[in-house]
């Protein structure tokens, strides 16, 4: 079975630009977290999905990020415009129940110039 | 304070040697405890996981929890090179959310 999936995995833009991050969970898997990992700090979350609902938006840093999960089924982060302190490792994540393993994405780099 | 805390590292200990990794965490509310293993570049990969107090043990691995000193440890006996990453401590908030720590670097030398 496949594991999370992300896509891309690196991704270099000049601030101002647009920038869409993508995240396919495991099947079957309701709860979908995407995390950031800025260089040397903690991994930060950011929101959370059950289905297609965001449960959770509090981590989202401000309006610049727009997440959504049409169909509850993948998810896209869209960071519009791109600023430079937006250069980090997304990470997307998902469970199957409330309290269980999170399966972790590759991660994809973003990098802002 | 920082809702889940670790010492960023390096900790380094010789190959053979248990390696003990700590965590404290702030919400009493927390209700389940994660180490994960991240190598560089890599995604993190959960390797023990507890839920009551007291230790659990898987091979290698013992995860220890004390709820009323907000304490979560994990020991990693007989080291290995290959045991070389950065350990992560996830706690599944009172607030429904996994809250990560910045994570212990720990280095084994062979």
């Amino acid at each position: 079975e496949a594991g999370v999936t992300q896509f891309p995995s690196h991704s270099v833009i000049e601030k101002g630009q647009t920038v869409t991050l993508r995240c396919d969970p495991i099947s079957g898997h309701d709860n979908l977290y995407w995390y950031r990992r800025v260089m040397g700090k903690e991994i930060k979350f950011l929101l959370h999905f059950v289905k297609e609902s965001k449960q959770d938006e509090s981590g989202m840093p401000n309006n610049r990020f727009l997440a959504e999960r049409t169909g509850g089924t993948y998810s896209t982060l869209k960071v519009q415009p791109a600023e430079l302190e937006d250069s980090g490792v997304y990470f997307c994540a998902s469970s199957q129940g409330d309290s269980g393993e999170l399966f972790f994405g590759e991660g994809s780099r973003l990098t802002v110039l | 304070q920082k809702e889940v805390e670790q010492n960023s590292g390096p900790l380094s200990v010789p190959e053979g040697a248990i390696a003990s990794l700590n965590c404290t965490y702030s919400d009493r509310g927390s209700q389940s405890f994660f180490w994960y293993r991240q190598y560089s570049g890599k995604s993190p990969e959960l390797i023990m996981s507890i839920y009551s107090n007291g230790d659990k043990e898987d091979g290698r691995f013992t995860a220890q929890l004390n709820k009323a000193s907000q304490y979560v440890s994990l020991l990693i006996r007989d080291s290995q090179p290959s045991d070389s990453a950065t350990y992560l401590c996830a706690v599944f908030s009172g607030t429904y959310k996994y809250i990560f720590g910045t994570g212990t670097r720990l280095k084994v030398l062979a």
